[in-house]
């Protein structure tokens, strides 16, 4: 059925590295994806999307790459702070308007 | 302030009680959503809302119901029919490529 999955369900990252978070899906017919982050207790934030007919694109210090052929998105963070400590999930959006996350992945800063 | 409003906060039931979660947005988005999360898990899609007055199942419908009769309200209604559903519930509403989230409703069925 449709899925979106992750890699790795946790990564810890010294402060100041780049961090990369990474993620498989499986809906060959979602047009675009989105990076949420999330804080414990609270709802997700959105970090960065891109579309389907992308392959990469750049926010302030993120990262998103999409590569269809294996079906595979990454989420990169420049210079890895503190504040970045979270769960981050990817999602897929099948047309029009379904929604669907993924499992993700926490991510602890080391100091 | 624009927002996405979820109440309550916290929410206790006894098992076999229907109980209604609300959730409000005042962003005029036409899609809203309705997603399940379980402790260490992701967002599991319950129900969504592309316009007024329509909405279909996501993933995990079941013992659960909805309904979208203004803009600004999705309420979501567990009911006794559900098997498990103690959760953290979040809504949200969406505008092009961005869903914005409620800060949740944490459910605890005794």
């Amino acid at each position: 059925g449709e899925s979106v999955g992750l890699h790795l369900p946790t990564l810890s990252v010294q402060e100041g590295d780049n961090s990369i978070i990474n993620c498989a899906y499986s809906n060959s017919a979602s047009d675009y994806f989105i990076w949420y982050k999330q804080e414990s207790g609270k709802g997700p934030q959105f970090i960065i999307d891109i579309r389907s007919n992308m392959d990469k694109r750049q926010g302030q210090r993120v990262t998103v790459l999409l590569n269809k052929t294996v079906k595979h998105l990454s989420l990169q963070i420049a210079a890895t702070q503190p504040g970045d400590s979270a769960v981050y999930f990817c999602a897929e959006n099948l047309p029009p308007s379904k929604i669907i996350f993924g499992s993700g992945t926490r991510l602890s800063i080391r100091p | 302030d624009g927002g996405i409003t979820q109440s309550p906060k916290y929410l206790f039931r006894k098992e076999g009680q229907n109980v209604t979660l609300s959730c409000e947005q005042n962003l005029n988005h036409d899609a809203m959503y309705w997603y399940r999360q379980d402790p260490g898990q992701g967002l599991r899609l319950i129900y969504y809302s592309q316009i007024v007055n329509d909405f279909q199942k996501g993933d995990i419908a079941e013992g659960y119901s909805v309904s979208r009769e203004k803009k600004e309200s999705f309420p979501l209604t567990v009911t006794s029919a559900q098997k498990n559903p103690t959760a953290f519930y979040l809504c949200a509403s969406r505008k092009g490529t961005e869903a914005f989230f409620g800060q949740g409703t944490r459910l605890t069925v005794v």
